[in-house]
This record gives C-alpha cells, structure tokens and sequence, in this order.
C-alpha cells in the first residue's frame, strides 16, 4: 500500500523559505510513471495546487506562485521536495503531497486525478 | 485558469435522503477527441486528506460505495449520494485537470438533518 509522509518546519518566519519534504514508501517514485505533487489547504479554505513533477524533468507550478516555488525529487531516497521562498502569513496552510495519475490531452502527457494523499503538514507562517 | 464554482456551500439531508452537488466550471472541460471529461470529485472528513470519489467526471475510484455518482459534460457536473449515511458527513470538492493550473472547487459541505 503506497504511502506519502510529510516532514519539515511547522513554523516558518516571514521571507523566508518554506521546506518540506514527502517520503514515499510502498512504491517507487522513478518507476511508477505517476506525477508527484503537492496542494495547500489554508485554514477554513479550499484546496489550491502547489505544482507537480515529472521523472524529475517535467514541472508544472501554479502561475500564481511559480516565482516563488521549487519542487525537486530525489530517488534515491525516495523522496521529494518543495520549496517556497519569501513567505507572509497568506502561505500559512495545511501543505499535502500527493501522488497525481498520468493522463493525456493535447498530445501530452498531463497530471490529471490525485489517488493518494499524504495526511498533511500545517506551517504556519508568523515572526 | 479555469474557476471552478460548487453549489450548495452546504446543505442537510436525511439519513437516507439524497445529496446532489453541483460544480460549474468556467469554460469546458470536455476533451472532443476522447470525449472525456477532465473532472474529479473528492471527499474530506475532518482533520483528514481529500479522498478520490469520481475521476472523469463518472468513473467511480475502486472501493468507493456505489451509492456516490458523478454526472454532467462540458460546464456542469453533479455528484449525488443517493442514500446518505452518517459516515458521508464531509467536504465535498470538485477539480478540473483540463488544463494547469489544476483548479478546485471551493467545497460543499454535507450534514446530516
């Protein structure tokens, strides 16, 4: 049974730099073939997609954060990360990483429906 | 970026009653060449991750009680329970995966009358 745990900073200072981290167990994330991802979740919100990645190659960030995320994967420790740098108390959310299943539209391959989720990491962003 | 719109923000029925959702989405997200529709359905109890309900807007994820359903082509989309029980009390969220960014609806949550 594939797992996802989030691990990092629950509390985090304003410009700074956001970092977590999702281990994966239960399957391998260089041969699966899936995209991996995380989504946000500020208190009494919706959910808002972070971005996703590829085989280490293909990322995908949501424009409204694009200059200021990272998501990165390392596969040797089964892991992947995301970063999020300059934060204010507007980033201060519930952080999931997922696994996202691969589609195809337009050609392409694309992130499409989210089939496993961690269960979450809240970071709150205050001085 | 597409928006996605649900409606009701919440609502209360019977055990046993049946719940209907809507979800809107600002432009379609219906691909013509494979005629699918690019939409997800989730569900999110308290203090708990999304779980996938519904993916191409109809397709049931394996394990999910058939009493949940998911409808609707192009802009409007629906998902029903059709006899709700107490363990369905949640959040309930829609998401296109059309196009990035993916989007989420702002959720709909059900409560038990």
């Amino acid at each position: 049974q594939l797992q996802l745990q989030e691990s990092g900073p629950g509390l985090v200072k304003p410009s700074e730099t956001l970092s977590l981290t999702c281990t994966v167990s239960g399957g391998s994330i260089s041969s699966s073939g899936y995209y991996w991802g995380w989504i946000r979740q500020p208190p009494r919100k919706g959910l808002e997609w972070i971005g996703t990645i590829y085989y280490s190659e293909s990322t995908y960030y949501n424009p409204s954060l694009k200059s200021r995320v990272t998501i990165s994967v390392d596969t040797s420790k089964n892991q992947f990360s995301l970063k999020l740098s300059s934060v204010t108390a507007a980033d201060t959310a519930v952080y999931y990483c997922a696994r996202l299943r691969p589609g195809a539209a337009f050609g392409v391959v694309i992130p499409t429906s989210i089939d496993y989720w961690g269960q979450g990491t809240l970071v709150t962003v205050s001085s | 970026d597409i928006v996605m719109t649900q409606s009701p923000d919440s609502l209360a029925v019977s055990l046993g009653g049946r719940a209907t959702i809507n979800c809107k989405s600002s432009q379609s997200v219906l691909y013509s060449s494979n005629n699918k529709n690019y939409l997800a359905w989730y569900q999110q109890k308290p203090g708990q991750p999304p779980k996938l309900l519904i993916y191409w807007a109809s397709t049931r994820e394996s394990g999910v009680p058939d009493r949940f359903s998911g409808s609707g082509s192009g802009t409007d989309f629906t998902l029903t329970i059709s006899s709700l029980q107490a363990e369905d009390v949640a959040v309930y969220s829609c998401q296109q995966y059309y196009t990035t960014p993916l989007t989420f609806g702002g959720g709909t949550k059900v409560e038990i009358k």
